[in-house]
């Protein structure tokens, strides 16, 4: 059964960039996509983007000017980037394998904090 | 606010049967397939409905969808305590080309 592990730093001040990594244990990296989705404290879910294993990226038109996807083949992770971090970017960002019209399943959710 | 609309909250007796609506567009849920999933405090989403109406490995036949037009329905049979969590409706939107979420539906078991 696939599962997905997820670490970066969490706590972060404005203007930092934001770096996450998601390593897939237990099934296949090719034939899927990789999502980055976020969730503000007592709020909803944002989508963020994906990426395949070939490195190929679709971004959330909201965040695509700050955002870098990438993909470690070797090592069956991918990775978050987002730069220019304001307070606003606090969220618990959650990692997930996404196939066809279903995202399934999730990391465990890293807890990013922007402030200084 | 979020694309997809969901009621902020719902109630019901334990035993009973419950709704939570999420209404799209056309570029949505109107062609896309709608996911549903469960939110426990702290905890990652957990799948509870994909393309519409099917129920993955281990979750239990209490839990339906269904799919009209451009809205969506889950609905949670024989209520328990342990039901009590946030719900989650989710649909790739072709106009935005990304996936897009409900803004959650909180649902207390009175």
């Amino acid at each position: 059964q696939v599962q997905l592990q997820q670490w970066g730093a969490g706590l972060l001040e404005p203007s930092e960039t934001l770096s996450l990594t998601c390593a897939v244990y237990g099934g296949s990296f090719s034939g899927y996509y990789w999502n980055w989705i976020r969730q503000p404290p007592g709020k909803g879910l944002e989508w963020i983007g994906k990426i395949n294993h070939s490195g190929n990226t679709n971004y959330s038109p909201s965040l695509k000017s700050r955002v870098t996807m990438s993909v470690d083949t070797s090592k069956n992770q991918f990775s978050l980037r987002l730069n220019s971090l304001t307070a606003a970017d606090t969220a618990v960002y959650y990692c997930a394998r996404g196939t066809g019209e279903v995202i399934d399943p999730w990391g465990q959710g890293t807890l990013v904090a922007v402030s200084s | 606010q979020s694309v997809l609309t969901q009621p902020p909250s719902v109630s019901e007796a334990p035993r009973q049967r419950v709704t939570i609506s999420c209404s799209g567009s056309s570029s949505n849920i109107g062609k896309n397939a709608v996911n549903w999933y469960q939110q426990l405090p702290g905890k990652a989403p957990k799948l509870l409905i994909y393309y519409d109406d099917l129920l993955p490995s281990g979750v239990s036949d209490r839990f339906s969808g269904s799919k009209s037009g451009t809205s969506a329905s889950l609905a949670i049979s024989r209520l328990q305590s342990e039901d009590e969590a946030i719900y989650y409706c989710a649909a790739w939107d072709d106009r935005l080309n990304g996936w897009v979420f409900g803004g959650g539906t909180k649902l207390t078991v009175l």
